[in-house]
């Protein structure tokens, strides 16, 4: 199946800092990606969709200037987490999406976790 | 708003028995559905998929049964093995909606040797 990476797998980081995660198609090219945010022992929750060249659409209750996201190619998009605190611990994790005739692919990366003290 | 849920959040089976996991849905007009597994501190990986036109679908070991009729999906594991341990989500596509997968809470499956 297709492979997404992500990059760094583990981040920890004082209060206040910027974090920037990457998620990468490596073998397919993805018009869209996802970006999710799982915190113990719960579901993913989507944050936001990130379409190629366009600006991100975020769910209801995430903050756009907090969660900075970037698709500057088919192949790669950022999120960023400005002025990080400590709730914003959490495993974010990334998906990249094929859409073929017959269904919605979702190839998931491995995710990054975000610990900030 | 609807959504996807799950009946039970743990699930233990002895190794060699089946295992079924389920999972309730409200949005009626969902028209594909995915099981994932994911392992800890790993990303979800696609198991088995099933379109709203099926009742069942079969991949190794693994069978997905869609119950329209009272929105119910759910998951069989045959011959189920330590390696099966891990969380086990459903998530729901709905065309209309852009194709975003909305996921269920999930339900940890543990394998006794």
């Amino acid at each position: 199946g297709a492979v997404v990476s992500q990059h760094p797998s583990w981040v920890i980081c004082k209060s206040g800092t910027s974090v920037k995660i990457e998620c990468r198609s490596l073998d397919f090219q993805a018009t869209t990606m996802f970006w999710y945010r799982q915190f113990p022992k719960q579901s993913l929750m989507l944050m936001a969709t990130s379409n190629e060249g366009s600006k991100a659409t975020y769910e209801q209750g995430v903050e756009k200037d907090k969660f900075l996201i970037n698709h500057a190619s088919l192949t790669l998009s950022t999120l960023t987490v400005t002025s990080a605190h400590p709730e914003d611990s959490s495993f974010y994790i990334c998906s990249a999406r094929v859409l073929t005739l017959n269904r919605n692919e979702q190839f998931f990366g491995p995710g990054t976790r975000l610990t900030v003290l | 708003g609807e959504s996807v849920g799950l009946h039970l959040p743990t699930l233990s089976v002895q190794e060699g028995d089946n295992s079924i996991i389920n999972c309730a849905y409200s949005n009626s007009a969902s028209d594909y559905f995915i099981w994932y597994k994911q392992e800890s501190g790993k990303g979800p990986q696609f198991i088995i998929d099933i379109r709203s036109n099926m009742d069942k679908r079969q991949g190794q070991r693994v069978t997905v049964l869609l119950n329209k009729t009272v929105k119910h999906l759910s998951l069989q594991i045959a011959a189920t093995q330590p390696g099966d341990s891990a969380v086990y989500f459903c998530a729901e596509n709905f065309e209309n909606a852009g194709n975003m997968l909305t996921f269920g809470g999930g339900t940890r499956l543990m394998v006794k040797p």
